[in-house]
């Protein structure tokens, strides 16, 4: 059983503040590593991916993978309350890619 | 680019009637498509992979004789529930990929609705 796991939090953060989101994964041999983010109602948006260890950062966003740990995180510098949503982790494995998601954690950035 | 559409974003049906969900990729080609169901306040979990011309892998627990899934051509999956109850009532989203080491690009989803 390939498993993710998340904090379902909720985590709330005051606006400009960093949030940290955390995500653990069972499958050594999963591949590459996903940050998706949901709003209510709507389908999940990508934000980042990483494949190898080490940081990787996108404008406000720093994705961090440690493999020999399995452990994958998502920093939000100078969060804002338009970042409140909830914060998927997703692990592709096989060879179609598939995704597996962790339960989400929902962030709440108070204005 | 990397837009997919789903056709309908919305339906309610009548238990024991048939919905089909249709998934496009309206710039790219996506030699594999996903369908993914999600239930309030739970994560998304993958139903089965399609690839185009073949037959579609489903998870384990999936029924495959009630989630038909057809793909048809590069760019457009069908999902079809057939004889759908009311605990079928679910947001089905799709998702995209244009090879087997690209990401996945997902549509808006779909809410299903069975009375």
């Amino acid at each position: 059983q390939k498993e993710v796991e998340q904090n379902s939090g909720p985590l709330s953060v005051p606006e400009g503040a960093i949030a940290s989101l955390n995500c653990t994964y069972s499958d050594r041999g999963s591949q590459s590593f996903f940050w998706y983010r949901q709003y209510s109602g709507k389908s999940p948006e990508l934000i980042m991916f990483i494949y190898s260890n080490g940081d990787k950062e996108d404008g406000r966003f720093t994705a961090q993978l440690n493999k020999a740990s399995q452990y994958v995180s998502l920093l939000i510098r100078d969060s804002q309350p338009s970042d409140s949503a909830t914060y998927l982790c997703a692990v592709s494995h096989g060879s179609a890619r598939q995704l597996t998601f962790g339960s989400g954690t929902q962030l709440t950035v108070l204005p | 680019g990397a837009v997919v559409s789903q056709h309908p974003s919305r339906v309610i049906c009548k238990s024991g009637t048939s919905v089909k969900i249709e998934c496009r990729s309206l710039d790219f080609q996506a030699t594999t498509m996903f369908w993914y169901r999600q239930f309030p306040k739970q994560s998304l979990m993958l139903m089965a992979t399609s690839n185009e011309g073949s037959k579609a892998t489903y998870e384990q627990g999936v029924e495959k004789d009630k989630f038909l899934i057809n793909h048809a051509s590069l760019t457009l999956s069908t999902l079809t529930v057939t004889s759908a109850h009311p605990e079928d009532s679910s947001f089905y989203i799709c998702s995209a990929s244009p090879g087997p080491a690209a990401e996945q690009y997902f549509g808006p989803g779909t809410r299903l609705t069975v009375t």
